[in-house]
């Protein structure tokens, strides 16, 4: 089955505490991108990578930092959480096409609070 | 720069009635543009897509038209569901990145 899997579903960690969350997915997509969603703001991307390799920020890069050493994985790390990072993260892969982008398969999501 | 707008909600409808949600949006060059549902305790999904102006994208009975001159890309069914109860996000990829609106809650009540 094609599917964006991100580990784990539910963390409760502690400020400082350095954390990561995975994700991988199985379809061969260049594209990934990591998202956070809060109440009111809607979805805000953190961070991206166009292939192996090959990241840039989003709209809300501090405080996140990314890797993407493997087509099929694009963990996120949190070196130093706060709670003004508790949130819904979501991972999203696709596929692009010479004029755009195929449109994301998105993860399930990781529910992250820090206290 | 590029942006989009979507009305806001929550939208209440009855089932089987008429459903529109507006989505307008700020773009440089030829964007693709998006609409994806998101159900309670889930991902996003792909709901639907257009890449050129004049494009309808079309899914599960829900359509969408992109509209260069108004920049806008409304989605619209003609009989919704209790089911369709969810989330709607409207996107724009341009330049290697998406930009998503807030989201447009919608309830359908039997």
């Amino acid at each position: 089955e094609a599917q964006v899997t991100q580990n784990p579903r539910y963390l409760i960690t502690v400020t400082g505490k350095k954390l990561t969350v995975t994700c991988s997915q199985n379809m061969n997509h260049e594209y990934m991108s990591w998202y956070r969603q809060d109440p009111g703001l809607g979805l805000r991307q953190i961070y991206y990578s166009m292939n192996v390799e090959v990241t840039d920020k989003g709209d809300v890069p501090e405080g996140y930092k990314v890797s993407r050493k493997e087509k099929r994985n694009f963990p996120l790390i949190l070196e130093s959480p706060s709670p003004n990072q508790t949130s819904l993260y979501f991972c999203a892969s696709s596929s692009l096409s010479p004029t755009g982008n195929y449109g994301y398969t998105f993860g399930s999501g990781t529910r992250l609070t820090v206290v | 720069g590029n942006s989009v707008t979507q009305m806001e909600g929550p939208v209440t409808l009855s089932e089987e009635a008429f459903l529109t949600i507006n989505c307008t949006y700020t773009a440089t060059g030829y964007p693709s543009l998006f609409w994806y549902v998101q159900y309670p305790g889930e991902g996003l999904q792909l709901l639907l897509k257009a890449t050129k102006a004049d494009d309808k994208g079309s899914n599960k009975g829900f359509e969408a038209t992109y509209r260069k001159e108004t920049t806008s890309f409304h989605l619209e069914k003609g009989s919704v569901q209790v089911s369709d109860s969810a989330v709607y996000f409207c996107a724009l990829y341009n330049f290697n990145k998406f930009y998503f609106g807030s989201g447009t809650k919608l309830n359908v009540k039997p």
